[in-house]
């Protein structure tokens, strides 16, 4: 069965330095792959979608990589601020019977310590 | 623009009992899908509905039920509630069945 794994379920850093956060998939070969940010008890809120043929993505202090061959995805959040506290979901989507539905991993809970 | 509005933002319901969600997508938008996400965890697919047919159909019991309005506006049925139903219930509306999604501030259901 398609399994996502987001390589922890926490995150602290310090004000100013890179997030990195790691998105990991088996049994999948999705069309696009998609990073959220969900605050407590509210809805996900889209931040960047990177399809199969893209390398790397990039919108003001968010990078976003793909390797299909790794079968990984790469978030960093540059210069990070408290304010960018939050949990951040991955969501693959638009594979071979997946009727275009978006398969989420559990999600990271990110830090960011002033 | 609005984004994607839910009605009720809060729910209690008791074992049995039916629930209706409500689900209204960003406007120009054909596409709505429901999630549920548990606490601790990501959003589990629950249904997509495109041009108001079923397309996609996650694996939820036959209690769970969904249709969507030629204004593409959607509603989320659950009959006899169980506990383990208690959960944050999100729609997601998109252009089309292939594009990204948007999602709506949720409903918190709440089972006792």
């Amino acid at each position: 069965s398609q399994k996502i794994e987001q390589n922890s379920e926490a995150l602290n850093i310090q004000e100013g330095k890179t997030a990195t956060l790691t998105c990991n998939y088996t049994n999948y070969s999705p069309a696009y792959l998609q990073w959220y940010r969900q605050d407590p008890g509210r809805g996900p809120v889209f931040l960047l979608l990177i399809r199969e043929n893209e390398k790397e993505k990039r919108k003001e202090r968010l990078k976003v990589t793909f390797d299909t061959t790794l079968k990984q995805s790469l978030f960093h959040i540059t210069a990070s601020q408290p304010a960018d506290s939050a949990t951040y979901l991955c969501a693959l989507g638009g594979g071979r019977g997946s009727n275009y539905k978006l398969t989420f991993g559990k999600g990271t809970l990110l830090t960011v310590n002033p | 623009d609005a984004g994607v509005t839910q009605s009720p933002t809060h729910l209690i319901k008791t074992r049995g009992q039916h629930v209706t969600l409500r689900c209204s997508p960003i406007s120009g938008h054909k596409s709505v899908s429901w999630y549920q996400q548990v606490l601790g965890q990501g959003p589990q697919f629950i249904f997509q509905y495109y041009e108001k047919e079923e397309r996609g159909r996650g694996n939820f019991p036959d209690r769970f039920s969904a249709r969507q309005f030629p204004n593409y506006s959607s509603e989320l049925n659950v009959n006899a509630l169980l506990l383990g139903d208690s959960a944050l219930y999100l729609c997601a509306s998109s252009w089309d069945d292939q594009n990204t999604q948007y999602f709506g501030p949720g409903t918190r259901l709440t089972v006792l």
